[in-house]
């Protein structure tokens, strides 16, 4: 069965540092998404992409978050200046189409900031 | 956006059915009912959604109220496995995110 993966498993960066967190989708899916959960809390949506286009972006989701498909494969979640408050678990979710369609999450990266 | 509401935990016995419910008594008509669950340090995981008719599938079966207010997840035999916590999200067809809540988490007991 066709599944999302995701690199690395786990991060531990300095505070300020850049990260990038990598996720390769489902092959045939157009629909691209980034998810996070702090230890213990909700899954919170950060960001959606379809079309090399960012469709819908969370408060969260601010001018230190980006997102790109860099090779037509990849799909990436950069954080350029990490905070604390950024370590979390990060996952990357793919689907066929938008809207109805059900996601396909991948394991998730472990993001731990010092 | 539309809420859901779930119990905060559940037990049920192995190789029992479960019926986990929800209610979303805001719902609008072009809202659709997903369930997710995540299972212990896993991503989450679709199991399965619907509009207005029942839906079965090989993971679950999905039970909407008559006045869509209401709906229940039934797992008809559980195992240890599906030990998680299952979520009821609303979402529209133009609306790409899902909004969690804090789920409901199921105990299955040997």
């Amino acid at each position: 069965e066709p599944e999302v993966t995701q690199t690395p498993s786990h991060q531990v960066t300095q505070m300020g540092q850049e990260v990038i967190l990598r996720c390769v989708p489902i092959s045939n899916h157009l629909y691209f998404y980034w998810y996070r959960q702090i230890l213990g809390q909700k899954v919170e949506f950060l960001v959606s992409f379809y079309n090399n286009e960012i469709s819908e972006k969370s408060e969260i989701f601010d001018d230190q978050f980006s997102v790109e498909r860099p090779d037509g494969s990849n799909f990436t979640l950069k954080i350029r200046s990490t905070k604390l408050e950024d370590s979390a678990m990060y996952f990357c979710a793919t689907s066929s189409s938008g809207g109805l369609r059900e996601q396909y999450f991948g394991p998730g990266t472990r993001l731990t900031v010092t | 956006d539309a809420k859901t509401t779930q119990p905060n935990s559940m037990e049920s016995n192995e190789e029992e059915p479960v019926h986990l419910p929800c209610n979303h008594s805001t719902i609008s008509g072009t809202d659709y009912i997903h369930w997710y669950r995540q299972l212990p340090s896993q991503g989450p995981e679709y199991v399965i959604h619907g509009l207005t008719s029942n839906v079965n599938n090989r993971m679950a079966s999905l039970a909407i109220a008559e006045d869509r207010k209401s709906s229940t997840l039934i797992l008809h035999r559980a195992t240890l496995r599906d030990a998680a916590v299952y979520y009821c999200i609303l979402t529209m067809d133009s609306n790409y995110q899902l909004i969690w809540g804090a789920g409901t988490k199921l105990i299955i007991k040997p």
